[in-house]
């Protein structure tokens, strides 16, 4: 089966700096990697989708990069704010099983002023 | 409402009761996902729905699971017999077309299940 580990399970960093989330994946390379942030009592909110032909997606701060051959996805956040702290989720979509994605335990950033 | 809605939003019931939880998709999406999450971990699959085919329920960790989607709209998680190490929040989701392979979930805020 998919096993997917995201760095620590806490990252601390000051505001404007740049942090950077770490998701690597085993077996079966992903058709699809999702990006989600988590608020405490609240379902996954979607921030970005990478297809397997992709190397990089931009979305405003957002950046996800996408390395297959080290199976391997980079998420990071420019100029951090406080309020971008949350727990953020990696998701894998394995293009034959479709609508099913294997999500991560998540990262906790917290953002200090 | 414009999102996905859960109900309860808490239910706490007695080792062995069976207990419903529901979903009410955003309205269009043809394809409905249910989640479990526990405490401090991923989320774990559990079903889904897309359109008038077959359901995926490989997911389901025992036949104490069930799940029922009428046509494209509401759905509703049924757990017999519970037991305490179901206690977990239920997070459904709902996206436009799961044939497509690549649609972003929208996600409800979930059942906070406690099993006393």
């Amino acid at each position: 089966s998919q096993k997917i580990e995201q760095n620590s399970e806490a990252l601390n960093i000051q505001e404007g700096k740049t942090a950077t989330l770490t998701c690597n994946y085993t077996n079966y390379s992903p058709a699809y990697l999702q990006w989600y942030r988590q608020d405490p009592g609240r379902g996954p909110v979607f921030l970005l989708l990478i297809r397997e032909n992709e190397k990089e997606k931009r979305k405003e701060r957002l950046k996800v990069t996408f390395d297959t051959t080290l199976k391997q996805s980079l998420f990071h956040i420019t100029a951090s704010q406080p309020a971008d702290s949350a727990t953020y989720l990696c998701a894998l979509q394995k293009g034959s099983t479709l609508g099913r994605l294997y999500f991560g335990r998540g990262t906790q950033l917290t953002v200090w002023p | 409402g414009a999102g996905v809605s859960q109900s309860p939003s808490n239910k706490v019931t007695e080792k062995g009761k069976d207990v419903e939880l529901r979903c009410d998709p955003i309205s269009g999406h043809t394809a409905l996902y249910w989640y479990r999450q526990r405490l401090g971990q991923g989320l774990e699959f559990l079903i889904y729905f897309q359109g008038n085919s077959a359901p995926d329920k490989s997911g389901l960790p025992s036949d104490r699971f069930s799940a029922e989607r009428t046509g494209e709209s509401v759905s509703t998680l049924t757990i017999q017999r519970t037991q305490q190490e179901d206690s977990a929040v239920y997070l459904c989701a709902s996206s436009l077309a799961a044939a497509q392979g690549n649609e972003k979930l929208f996600f409800g805020s979930g059942t906070q299940l406690s099993v006393l």
